[in-house]
């Protein structure tokens, strides 16, 4: 049971380049989050799933889309990457039956350069 | 707008003592908070929460005690332990919605 993964660890992109970021969970969870940790500022939510094929809005989402083709999976987008999305990216996931948020397993986290 | 926060970046503790770790946040509509404790190169993992009807739980040495009026959560270690030094985030949430908001994070270090 490998909990909640992330793919790449580590990435250095140059301004304007795109890429994808993969969270993938075993958990068999509905809820999926993106967040992005900065000095001084704590994680703030990007964007966030609540089941298949659904996608919602977090705090900070301009520059950034998602998908949730799969249930296990969430992916992060960059279409044009911009040195302030330099930052470190952490997926999270939940499930619906527990209820309360505590239950929000986190990945190991990207760490994203854009140069 | 940063509607939880932090203000100590780093508290320092000798083993066996108290850790105090202090989060104070704006936003009246929250009604669950949330401890998370990080490592370095790992994700936070969950550690203790606190529904707005209470004003205290408990969990082993972690103990997380809330102040409505004051707007105000405070995490208590003890005894604290070298393994307890990590990143301490506080979070909050409203009506368990999943837009959880979380203060800048307090290192903590315990001396041995």
């Amino acid at each position: 049971n490998a909990g909640v993964t992330q793919t790449p660890k580590f990435r250095v992109l140059k301004t304007g380049q795109s890429m994808t970021l993969l969270c993938a969970q075993d958990m068999n969870h509905e809820y999926m989050y993106w967040y992005r940790q900065d000095p001084g500022m704590g994680l703030r939510l990007i964007h966030y799933s609540v089941g298949e094929g659904t996608t919602a809005k977090g705090e900070v989402p301009d520059g950034y889309n998602v998908s949730r083709l799969k249930k296990q999976n969430f992916l992060l987008g960059l279409e044009s990457a911009a040195p302030s999305q330099t930052s470190v990216y952490f997926c999270a996931s939940r499930s619906t039956l527990a209820g309360p948020q505590e239950t929000q397993y986190f990945g190991p986290g990207t760490r994203l350069l854009v140069l | 707008d940063q509607q939880v926060k932090q203000n100590s970046p780093s508290l320092s503790v000798q083993e066996g003592r108290i850790s105090i770790l202090n989060c104070d946040y704006t936003n009246s509509m929250f009604d669950y908070f949330l401890w998370y404790k990080k490592y370095p190169a790992e994700g936070p993992t969950f550690l203790i929460s606190i529904s707005s009807i209470k004003d205290k739980n408990e969990d082993g040495r972690f103990t997380v005690f809330l102040n409505k009026s004051a707007k105000h959560l405070s995490l208590h270690i003890v005894p604290s332990q070298p393994g307890d030094s990590a990143v301490y985030f506080c979070a909050a949430s409203a009506n368990n919605n999943n837009d959880m908001r979380f203060g800048a994070g307090t290192r903590l270090t315990v001396k041995p």
